[in-house]
């Protein structure tokens, strides 16, 4: 994606299993969010950072899920005891901050748990 | 609660065929509106946003949508599909005071050659 890097971008998981996506904007920008793609459906919104202010965790199916952006650039989502309805994409996206803007989206991690 | 609706799920066209998708949300406030595409295997894509002014927004490569106030619509046009538009087209939202998108479900768009 244009500007953001993600890793890795598959990853097998047995369940039960802990797992840590990485976000990497390449240039920075205040807003980071991240997204939850089921097979067939269009993504959903997990979590939103304003630099390092992790402001909206509303989107966070469970409190195994967990997401960090500590020096407001690189972010990690940590899933905890994975199960397999974790399965999905993982996208991370980036923005300018403000109303009237887009966001860019990295190509995302596919996890699949077994 | 908000949502995106796109009621075309899957949709094959034969090249230089006309499209249009639609896409209705459930908002009654002011929104900024987005359609995003994903070709095979590569990242989500802006095409074209509507914040305000004309409805009629034209974006990349030849599409253009129309945003209806009245019908809470958003379709997507283009007039010629080539064999290169085969992908998912995903139709979004974000609604006033918020920053965070709502999509719909998609559109897989095949186009026979």
């Amino acid at each position: 994606g244009a500007g953001v890097s993600q890793s890795p971008r598959y990853k097998v998981a047995k369940r039960g299993q802990d797992v840590a996506l990485r976000c990497d904007p390449i240039s920075g920008h205040v807003s980071l969010f991240w997204y939850q793609q089921a097979l067939g459906q269009g993504p959903e919104f997990l979590t939103y950072f304003q630099n390092e202010a992790q402001l909206d965790k509303s989107g966070l199916p469970s409190d195994r899920f967990f997401a960090e952006r500590p020096e407001g650039s690189v972010s990690t989502l940590k899933i905890q005891r994975t199960q397999q309805e974790d399965s999905a994409v993982y996208l991370c996206a980036i923005g300018d901050h403000g109303q009237n803007t887009e966001a860019f989206f990295g190509q995302g991690t596919r996890l699949t748990v077994v | 609660a908000q949502s995106v609706s796109q009621h075309n799920h899957h949709v094959i066209l034969s090249e230089a065929a006309s499209l249009e998708l639609g896409c209705n949300y459930s908002y009654g406030g002011t929104v900024n509106l987005f359609w995003y595409v994903q070709y095979p295997g590569q990242h989500l894509q802006l095409l074209l946003k509507y914040f305000s002014g004309d409805p009629l927004v034209k974006g990349i490569k030849g599409f253009e949508a129309e945003f209806i106030k009245s019908k809470f619509s958003f379709n997507l046009r283009k007039p010629s599909v080539q064999w290169s538009d085969t992908a998912e087209y995903f139709c979004a939202v974000i609604t006033s005071g918020t920053y965070k998108y709502i999509f719909g479900t998609g559109t897989r768009l095949k186009v026979l050659a």
